[in-house]
């Protein structure tokens, strides 16, 4: 089965600066890869995803880059803002059909410093 | 659009009790819906995978018959906790896809608490 690779763990910034969390996959049938926030006590927020025949998806501040060979795919969060703190979980899946299952990768806290 | 509802938020039970948790999706119709554990500081668990209709497919390790899913139609599941022990206290969080559309919304979770 599917196994994500998610890195750091935590990860601490200054207001402003720029955020990256990284992740692997070893399915190579895995084409799907979203990424949720998670804020405490709350159900995870799809924010961004990106499809394998893409290799980079922006969307205001959020960008999400993805290296089909290399099996990994990263987020990229630019001027980070307070409200940005939260659990960041990325995810894998193949493509075919609404049943298929996500996998998820252990989360990164981040927090976001004044 | 996509709003996936899930109620109770919080919910305390006593042990060898019962408890049912809605998972509603609001303004889209859900053939298949997920359901997650998820322990504090931890990744999201799946437990369950249903389709509208049909009986639900557990993962491997999740009791069926402790952990119940109905998915009667296309917009509502549920899942019931059968004689709750306090090794059942999580944050269950229930997930929702269109037929023939990826991606998965998530509802606000619900946190069991048994006492």
């Amino acid at each position: 089965g599917e196994n994500v690779e998610q890195h750091p763990s935590t990860l601490s910034v200054q207001e402003g600066d720029s955020a990256v969390i990284k992740c692997t996959y070893s399915d190579s049938a895995s084409n799907y890869f979203p990424w949720y926030k998670q804020e405490l006590g709350k159900g995870p927020q799809l924010i961004i995803d990106i499809r394998s025949n893409v290799g980079e998806k922006k969307d205001q501040r959020i960008a999400v880059t993805l290296n089909k060979t290399a099996k990994h795919f990263s987020l990229h969060i630019t001027e980070t803002q307070p409200e940005d703190s939260a659990v960041y979980f990325c995810a894998a899946s193949p493509l075919t059909g609404g049943g298929n299952k996500l996998t998820f990768g252990t989360g990164t806290q981040l927090k976001v410093e004044l | 659009g996509a709003v996936v509802s899930q109620h109770p938020s919080r919910v305390i039970c006593k042990s060898g009790t019962s408890v049912k948790i809605e998972c509603r999706s609001l303004d889209f119709q859900a053939t298949t819906m997920f359901w997650y554990r998820q322990f504090p500081k931890q990744s999201l668990m799946l437990m369950a995978t249903s389709n509208e209709g049909s009986k639900a497919t557990y993962e491997q390790g999740v009791e069926k018959d402790k952990f119940l899913i109905n998915h009667a139609s296309l917009t509502l599941s549920t899942l019931t906790v059968t004689s709750a022990h306090p090794e059942d206290s999580s944050f269950y969080i229930c997930s929702a896809r269109r037929y023939r559309v990826t991606e998965a919304f998530f509802g606000q979770g619900t946190r069991l608490t048994v006492v």
